[in-house]
């Protein structure tokens, strides 16, 4: 069974510039979450998807962030612009459903670091 | 937002070596709580998911333990390995699944 993908694994940029990450889930899961991992500190829930529609965006800082998941399948986290408080791993995961018993499935991780 | 607590930080034991770390987390309206280990360059894998106070769940040297009425899990690692070197986290999932998790626990086992 194919794991969660996730590219690029590793991106440098400036502050005030954009970047896009990608996000492609186990196939079937209809939950995919973005979190956002600083060092020293607990995956952060940023959204969560529940096939193409956001379940919650709470912790989303939405002047800055957007998630999309067309077709409920792949999904693709952006920022623009960035700030050097966003230097963090970005961890996608899915699961089959959303309940509390379903373990999560995790990508490899995006590490950015802004300069 | 949910208050899920992970001790210690971090811990460094000698090959060999026996050792336990704890999560804590709200004790009402309780769902599931998860543990995952992330091993550097890796992805977070999930070792075990807790549902039921008492719980007790095992996967080769590691072991869990949940109880639900004062809100805390134990993880066990017997005879620890360098290959356990990683870090361990707790996650508390609401009945949507949306987990909370803790900080983390890093455990560095020296050869």
């Amino acid at each position: 069974e194919a794991g969660v993908a996730q590219s690029p694994r590793y991106k440098i940029i400036e502050k005030r510039q954009s970047v896009a990450f990608w996000c492609n889930p186990i196939s079937g899961h209809a939950t995919l979450y973005w979190y956002q991992q600083i060092l020293g500190q607990g995956p952060k829930l940023l959204i969560q998807f529940q096939n193409n529609g956001v379940v919650d965006d709470s912790q989303l800082p939405k002047d800055r962030f957007s998630a999309e998941r067309l077709k409920g399948v792949d999904s693709t986290l952006k920022i623009q612009p960035a700030k050097l408080e966003d230097s963090a791993v970005y961890l996608c995961a899915s699961s089959p459903t959303r309940g509390a018993g379903e373990k999560l499935f995790f990508g490899s991780g995006t590490q950015l670091s802004v300069l | 937002i949910l208050n899920v607590e992970q001790s210690p930080q971090s811990l460094h034991v000698q090959e060999g070596d026996s050792t336990n770390f704890t999560c804590s987390f709200p004790s009402s309206n309780f769902y599931a709580l998860h543990w995952y280990r992330w091993e550097t360059a890796k992805s977070p894998e999930a070792l075990f998911v807790m549902t039921l106070n008492g719980d007790e769940k095992k996967k080769g040297r590691i072991s869990a333990t949940l109880n639900t009425k004062e809100g805390y899990s134990y993880l066990y690692i017997k005879g620890s390995q360098p290959e356990d070197s990683a870090t361990y986290l707790c996650a508390y999932p609401p009945d949507a699944g949306k987990s909370t998790f803790g900080d983390g626990t890093t455990l560095t086992v020296k050869p």
